[in-house]
């Protein structure tokens, strides 16, 4: 079955990086890969997506490795406002929606 | 342009009752998703609606539970003869069109809280 893998949790330092990766080996070679967060009990939020390059807008960066079988999303600098459970999304060959079971982001000031 | 709304924000049933939870997408918005999150679990994925059609319906259970999206009026997920194992946030989104492209991002609601005595 397509699924993607996340850390269960990851710890960062106010104001450094936060590298969150993900593992996508079976998201379709034509879908876009989604990157998502929410925040307590909020409402996921869309962050970021990306195919096959790398992209950045202002909340985040996305690299995405040649093969796709993998992404990171980069908080340049996390602020403690950014602690939440960040999920990475895509479609499979049946453009089923496989969403990860997401990384919990602790900042620490 | 508002949001996506959902109601009623939280929802308390006793066992074996009927819960019926509405999601009004975005204005435009033809695409409409649900999503349960169980207590400390991530999102899980249970339909894909496009109006008057069920397009992906993988991640529902196959009994009790239902979703429609009419011509008019919101998206109803329905739960019949609710359990406590029911009991968890249910999450709609919208998108204005077919998943998963480059302008196809979600846009979630606030959630519903379904609390089963």
């Amino acid at each position: 079955d397509a699924k993607t893998t996340q850390p269960t949790s990851m710890d960062c330092a106010e104001g450094r990086a936060a590298n969150l990766p993900c593992n996508h080996s079976t998201i379709s070679g034509n879908e876009y890969v989604y990157w998502y967060r929410q925040i307590h009990s909020q409402g996921p939020q869309y962050i970021i997506h990306g195919l096959k390059n790398n992209e950045t807008n202002e909340m985040a960066s996305l690299i995405i490795t040649e093969d796709r079988k993998s992404s990171t999303l980069i908080l340049p600098h996390a602020t403690l406002r950014d602690t939440a459970v960040y999920y990475c999304m895509g479609a499979g060959n049946n453009r089923k929606l496989i969403w990860g079971l997401g990384t919990s982001l602790a900042v620490n000031p | 342009n508002a949001g996506v709304m959902q109601n009623p924000r939280h929802l308390v049933r006793r066992r074996g009752q009927e819960a019926r939870l509405r999601c009004s997408p975005m204005k435009g918005h033809s695409h409409v998703y649900w999503y349960r999150q169980l207590p400390e679990e991530g999102l899980k994925f249970m339909v894909y609606l496009q109006k008057e059609n069920i397009i992906d319906e993988s991640g529902m259970p196959k009994e009790r539970f239902s979703a429609e999206f009419p011509k008019e009026g919101p998206s109803i997920l329905r739960i019949q003869q609710v359990v406590r194992g029911d009991s968890a946030a249910y999450f709609c989104a919208s998108s204005p069109k077919e998943g998963t492209g480059p302008t196809d991002e979600q846009f979630f609601g606030p959630g519903t809280r379904l609390t089963v005595l």
